[in-house]
């Protein structure tokens, strides 16, 4: 059963706490993404990546950092840098070549909630 | 500046109602354009079109894009109550793969 998933589906910090998502997807997809998304503010993209030990800086990076050790996983660590980290976050992940490339594939999210 | 504008931001109408909703886009090196619909939790694809004018339908829904004019529309025909919530429009700039997302409408659907 292919698909995304996104652990944990909640999760509360206390400020000044690094904290990490993950996300993993068995679609054997090339790219992966990570957003943030707001009320009224729609997805906007951290950081994503095309390639194993690659990755590049979205439209608001700054407080987040990643990782691509492995094609299937993509974890996302929200630093203590990051001003305003409560937010519902979600992974995608798309084919790059081929039948449907570039359609992005969403995980369930993860609400994180700093108290 | 690529950017996906959509209209309206909220609508609420009736069972049985049919409504279309918009997507502009202006997106550098343009690839697709994409509509997704997001319930309570994550987003869940519904579309992909190209500039090849070609309407693609699934059930009571439907969306075509015109290349000229830069836009998409999506219908819903029959509406349901099932069919409340959040459609997202997102253009793809094919030099970096990104997506340019739209802020999305919200569809409230009547009993």
């Amino acid at each position: 059963d292919g698909g995304i998933t996104q652990s944990p589906k909640y999760l509360f910090r206390k400020e000044g706490q690094n904290v990490t998502l993950s996300c993993e997807q068995n679609l054997n997809h090339d790219a992966m993404y990570w957003y943030r998304q707001d009320p009224g503010q729609g997805l906007r993209l951290i950081y994503y990546s095309q390639i194993v030990n690659d990755f590049q800086k979205g439209d608001i990076a700054e407080g987040y950092s990643v990782s691509r050790e492995k094609k299937e996983s993509f974890p996302l660590t929200v630093t203590s840098a990051q001003k305003n980290p409560t937010a519902f976050y979600l992974c995608a992940s798309s084919k790059l070549a081929g039948v449907g490339a570039d359609t992005q594939y969403f995980g369930p999210g993860t609400r994180l909630t700093v108290l | 500046e690529d950017k996906v504008v959509q209209s309206p931001l909220s609508l609420v109408v009736h069972e049985g109602d049919t409504v279309t909703l918009n997507c502009s886009y202006e997106v550098t090196n343009f690839r697709s354009l994409l509509w997704y619909k997001q319930e309570k939790k994550a987003p869940t694809f519904l579309f992909m079109l190209t500039s090849s004018g070609i309407e693609k339908k699934s059930g009571r829904l439907s969306s075509i894009l015109d290349k000229k004019e830069l836009f998409s529309i999506l219908n819903i025909t029959a509406t349901q109550t099932g069919d409340s919530a959040i459609y997202l429009c997102a253009g793809n700039a094919g030099n970096n793969r990104k997506l340019i997302w739209g802020l999305g409408t919200s569809l409230a659907v009547n009993p």
